[in-house]
């Protein structure tokens, strides 16, 4: 069963440029959730889904979006980058919302110049 | 405060050491995770806890709903146990995960 796969793995992005961030779980997960990881915040969450719908969202500004469709694979977008955004960003999956255990990917490393 | 405190910061140990990483927590939960982190970046999820206690192998984790407190144990630890290990909750609401700062563990040969 193959785990959870995130695109690109490494990628440079210029201040003010976009970026998408994607996300294919683990076959049968309906939940994705996704958390940026800095030295010196740490983990922290960024949002989750379930079947399409937004369940929860951390304290990101709005230049941090994400969706799911209908195959549960998830996207991440940040738009207008800041220095600030150079990050790992991970990815994870599990059956439900709540009460199972979760899957990571290998993360998204993206560096902002 | 942090909602998820871990302790130590850092700690080193010799190959065959008992080891207990601590976490305490100040919000009501549905469920505690231990994760793994190894340098690359890949996160492993170790346990899932509601109460009680699990082991796995020569990991074992148990958590103190009434006191917000959990510990892992790692017996007879080994060089490849060297990694960091993450504490998260997930509120009794079931909303978001909040992360301890983790420990960064090194077992020495």
């Amino acid at each position: 069963k193959a785990g959870v796969t995130q695109t690109p793995r490494y990628l440079i992005k210029t201040r003010g440029q976009q970026v998408t961030l994607s996300c294919s779980p683990i076959s049968g997960h309906r939940s994705v959730s996704w958390y940026q990881q800095t030295p010196g915040q740490g983990l922290q969450f960024l949002f989750e889904y379930f079947s399409e719908t937004q369940r929860n969202k951390g304290n990101f500004p709005g230049r941090f979006s994400g969706r799911q469709f209908s195959n549960s694979r998830s996207e991440m977008n940040v738009s207008t980058l800041e220095l600030g955004d150079s990050a790992l960003y991970l990815c994870a999956s599990s059956l439900q919302v709540s009460g199972n255990t979760i899957y990571f990917g290998e993360g998204s490393w993206l560096t902002v110049v | 405060k942090n909602e998820v405190e871990q302790s130590p910061q850092n700690l080193t140990a010799q190959e065959g050491e008992f080891i207990t990483i601590n976490c305490s927590y100040s919000v009501g939960i549905s469920a505690l995770h231990w994760l793994q982190q190894h340098p690359g970046g890949g996160i492993v999820s170790l346990f899932m806890l509601s109460s009680g206690k699990k082991k796995h192998g020569r990991l074992i984790a148990t958590i103190n709903i009434q006191e917000k407190h959990s510990s892992l144990h790692i017996t007879a630890s080994h060089p490849r146990d060297s990694a960091v290990y993450i504490c998260a909750v997930k509120g009794a609401s079931g909303n978001k995960l909040v992360f301890g700062a983790g420990t960064i563990l090194r077992v020495k040969s």
